[in-house]
């Protein structure tokens, strides 16, 4: 069963850079799975940030691409998110996630985020 | 990007009693690609619906899904007391993969 943990500093300066990582461990990050990043603001709901594939290829919200990066690292099993020049507003949990379950009765591969990291509370604030 | 709209935001039920969740999307999505979730505080959500009407593994069979087109439905048919928590719906098709707004089931 794939499980996923993400890591990082909690708090980070106005204007700075916000890093996290997610590690994957029972199973191996260059599976079929589209690999997913999503924030909850306090008291909000659910934003899709964006997702790589093992190969490299990615998709991001319109809204955050222009400051967010998501790589992977094979060698590590992990995938990270950067989030450049953050604001009060870039305060939430951020989950990262798997997208890619396997239907059995049809034989499609489903991109819903079917297995969730804990999430990590991250603040920004001098 | 495809919008997703939740209603009602708010729905308060007694247990044993039956709920129904709608989503309504900004465009017609492939009912292939409408997954629903429940987040109860302080934890990650759950994955429950996929391909609109499909439950994920270990979902009790008193969550279905429904609909195509732009309208989507969850239904609870029996509230259980772990059920009160907010569901989120997600249409994965398109990039972004955007979520609704999501409705707090409620004991009233």
């Amino acid at each position: 069963q794939v499980q996923l943990q993400e890591s990082g500093p909690r708090l980070v300066k106005p204007s700075g850079t916000l890093s996290l990582n997610c590690a994957l461990s029972g199973g191996s990050i260059s599976g079929s799975n589209w690999w997913t990043w999503v924030r909850q603001p306090p008291g909000k709901g659910l934003e899709w940030i964006g997702e790589i594939y093992h190969s490299g290829q990615t998709n991001y919200n319109p809204s955050l691409s222009s400051r967010v990066t998501i790589s992977v690292d094979k060698s590590k099993n992990h995938f990270s998110l950067k989030v450049n020049s953050v604001t009060a507003a870039d305060t939430a949990v951020y989950f990262c996630g798997s997208a890619g379950y396997y239907d059995v009765w049809s034989g499609l591969l489903h991109d819903a985020v079917n297995v969730w990291g804990q999430g990590t509370e991250v603040t920004v604030s001098s | 990007e495809i919008v997703l709209t939740q209603s009602p935001g708010t729905l308060s039920l007694s247990p044993g009693e039956r709920a129904t969740l709608s989503c309504r999307a900004s465009q017609s999505i492939d009912s292939r690609y409408l997954a629903w979730y429940q987040q109860k505080p302080g934890q990650a959500p759950r994955f429950l619906i996929f391909g609109a009407s499909s439950r994920a593994t270990g979902i009790p069979d008193r969550f279905s899904g429904s609909g195509s087109g732009t309208d989507f439905t969850l239904t609870i048919s029996r509230l259980e007391p772990e059920d009160f928590a907010v569901y989120y719906c997600q249409q994965y098709g398109k990039s972004p993969r955007t979520f609704g707004p999501g409705t707090k089931v409620e004991i009233k």
